[in-house]
């Protein structure tokens, strides 16, 4: 079993949609939880990232942690086009959001106008 | 915000031979750095993590005589693939983590594509 799974998708979606993108983890020692995006050839940029339970919000964009379920969300509001692109969840046992990340598969997210 | 650069983008190189890629942090200085291995459709794979001034540590599966990784300096991480075949055709990605007193950030450099014919 992967450490984390995400499903690829592809997932395409009409402008304004929410979008729910969505990851489950094993190893209950991961505290940190991030949200990468990632444009075709270009390595991935931070979008945040969540420490432990709870919700986080910025912008258009809300992550939640589930740890009792081991289940990481990502919420987009209001989608643009522009959003499209992979989508990556990351976790990390240490106790920092940065270092030996885990990276999900990735989710390729579309918006089409 | 913080850069991250990786020289060449682009290789193709015949199998056999030994490719260098360069990751640079351009306005900070970064102790440690990691190098990331991506195929298609798949995900970030760590291969290894680079510290300056000492050997670097790979990953379990991860060939170090094969992926030789320098870190020279505090601003420059490179990794050589060694005797390169088809199959080490791949995405490689570096990040440098900036450390800055609590807003420490990990940064991704764009990428190399490596090609071996």
């Amino acid at each position: 079993q992967k450490e984390v799974e995400q499903d690829p998708g592809p997932l395409s979606v009409p402008e304004g949609a929410i979008v729910s993108l969505n990851c489950t983890y094993s190893n209950s020692a991961f505290q940190y939880f991030m949200w990468y995006r990632q444009y075709s050839r270009k390595g991935p940029e931070l979008l945040m990232y969540t420490y432990s339970s709870g919700n986080k919000e910025d912008g258009r964009f809300t992550a939640q942690v589930d740890k009792s379920s081991k289940y990481i969300s990502l919420f987009i509001r209001d989608s643009q086009p522009s959003d499209s692109a992979t989508y990556l969840c990351a976790t990390n046992a240490g106790g920092t959001s940065y270092g030996k990340l885990t990276f999900g598969q990735g989710t390729i997210l579309t918006v089409h106008p | 915000g913080a850069v991250v650069s990786q020289h060449p983008s682009r290789v193709i190189c015949k199998s056999g031979t030994s490719v260098k890629i360069e990751c640079r942090s351009l306005d900070f200085q970064a102790t440690t750095m990691f190098w990331y291995r991506q195929f298609p459709k798949k995900s970030l794979m760590l291969m290894a993590t680079s510290n300056e001034g000492s050997k670097a540590t790979y990953e379990q599966g991860v060939e170090k005589d094969k992926f030789l990784i320098n870190h020279a300096s505090l601003t420059l991480s490179t990794l050589t693939v060694t005797s390169a075949h088809p199959e080490d055709s791949s995405f490689y990605i570096c990040s440098a983590i900036l450390l800055a007193g609590g807003a420490d950030t990990q940064y991704f450099g764009p990428g190399t594509r490596l090609t071996v014919l």
